[in-house]
């Protein structure tokens, strides 16, 4: 059975960094697309960004709006991928939902909660 | 970028209606939409790709048609368990977008 799970969320201040991390199991995590997909409270699906595969080099691809700002990653020996959020901003505070990105996002994670407050 | 709209926004409908919902993109993105299913407190649940084809394990209650800059999802008879917002998504070109999302309540 396909899962991905996520971790790292919780509550960070304005100007701070954190670290999200999504746990694959069940496929061959190495040979796809990975996406992070944002929803703020109360609001749809933003799409954050993607992390190609080995095969294409592991680039990546970002949203305009944490450009610059995030950064995602992976470790396909730990079936992991990553987000690391810098600078964070009020307007970040959402729930993140790492998905595969097979056939568009054919399956995602429960998401993790990241609220920027002071 | 590409922006996606959807209607309509809401909708009130009986168990066993047939549900319609469109989904326009401001440009041409081929086939390449993805339609998704998204319960209070849940992951959203990918229901088709590809504009027409269904995800594994997807009853064919739901459909997707179209190509270009118009799209359909039909429910064929709403289901309890049905009750839901559901967003269209093209992935044609990077920044993939969602549209702002179709909540199908009961009337």
């Amino acid at each position: 059975e396909v899962q991905l799970v996520e971790s790292g969320g919780g509550l960070v201040q304005p100007g701070g960094s954190l670290r999200l991390s999504c746990a694959a199991s069940g496929f061959t995590f190495s040979d796809h697309y990975m996406d992070w997909v944002r929803q703020a409270p109360g609001k749809g699906l933003e799409w954050v960004g993607r992390t190609r595969n080995k095969a294409n080099s592991y680039t990546t691809e970002y949203a305009a709006s944490v450009k610059g700002r995030f950064t995602i990653s992976r470790d396909d020996s730990k079936n992991s991928l990553y987000l690391q959020m810098n600078s964070l901003q009020t307007e970040d505070t959402a729930v993140y939902f790492c998905a595969r990105g097979y056939n568009s996002f054919d399956c995602w994670g429960q998401g993790t909660l990241v609220t920027v407050s002071s | 970028d590409i922006q996606m709209t959807q209607s309509p926004s809401s909708l009130s409908a009986s168990v066993g209606d047939r549900v319609t919902i469109t989904c326009r993109a401001s440009q041409g993105i081929t086939n390449n939409l993805a339609w998704f299913q998204q319960k209070p407190g849940k992951a959203p649940k990918s229901l088709i790709y590809a504009a027409s084809r269904l995800q594994s394990g997807v009853p064919s209650k739901f459909s997707g048609s179209g190509s270009g800059t118009d799209f359909t999802l039909i429910i064929s008879s709403l289901q309890p368990e049905d009750f839901a917002t559901y967003y269209c998504q093209q992935y044609n070109s990077y920044p993939f977008t969602f549209g702002p999302g179709t909540k199908v309540d009961i009337k």
